[in-house]
């Protein structure tokens, strides 16, 4: 079945360093992609999403590459700033038994020190 | 703008107590879906109504029932609450067609 496994957390970074946060995914169909944040005390909230194999989502510096070939969608942002401390989803939506799902990754905790 | 508003935020229960989460979207979407998310597991779905008048079991339906009452509001019940069952609950909606999900900000609740 479908299922999403992300690079294992917590991360702790120094502000301004680069971040990568790794996503693969295992799907029966052609899934789209998304990367959704939870901020403390919040609900999920989307970041970014990709529909088709070569797009790339960005928002608020971050991006993200969907890549049919190496089924990943890996998290990315070029200067990290402690705003960013939270916890971050990768999921897929498919067609799964009738029904457009969504399945996410386990999560990875993001904390940015100044 | 409210989006998908969950009722309520926190609830502590006792075993064997029941309740009724509450969730309703002003977006006018189709789908809605119930998920509980635990720590190291992500969010994991339980169950899921993809119109008016159905739904469907998800993933970790074992102990809860839903009730799609119209097309704005998904309840989920607990009839009997266990210990396992202490989690946060996020309600959702699906925007067709771009297929981007729309969240509440969740129920916490504990089950002592």
């Amino acid at each position: 079945g479908d299922s999403v496994t992300q690079m294992e957390g917590p991360v702790t970074l120094s502000e301004e360093a680069f971040l990568t946060i790794n996503c693969t995914y295992t799907a029966t169909g052609y899934p789209s992609l998304f990367w959704y944040v939870q901020y403390p005390g919040e609900g999920l909230q989307l970041l970014l999403k990709a529909t088709k194999a070569d797009d790339k989502g960005s928002n608020k510096g971050f991006e993200a590459t969907y890549r049919k070939e190496t089924t990943s969608f890996h998290l990315e942002k070029g200067s990290v700033q402690v705003s960013d401390s939270a916890v971050y989803f990768c999921a897929l939506s498919d067609l799964i038994q009738g029904a457009q799902k969504l399945v996410f990754g386990q999560g990875t905790r993001l904390t940015i020190n100044p | 703008n409210a989006g998908v508003t969950q009722t309520p935020k926190f609830q502590v229960l006792k075993t064997g107590q029941s309740m009724t989460l509450q969730c309703a979207q002003d977006m006018n979407h189709n789908s809605m879906y119930w998920y509980r998310q635990d720590p190291g597991m992500g969010l994991r779905l339980i169950y899921y109504s993809a119109s008016e008048g159905t739904t469907d079991k998800g993933e970790v339906p074992n102990g809860y029932n839903v009730s799609r009452l119209n097309k704005r509001e998904f309840s989920l019940r607990l009839e009997s609450a266990a210990p396992s069952q202490t989690s946060v609950y996020f309600c959702a909606s699906r925007e067709p067609p771009g297929q981007a999900w729309h969240f509440g900000n969740g129920t916490r609740l504990t089950v002592t």
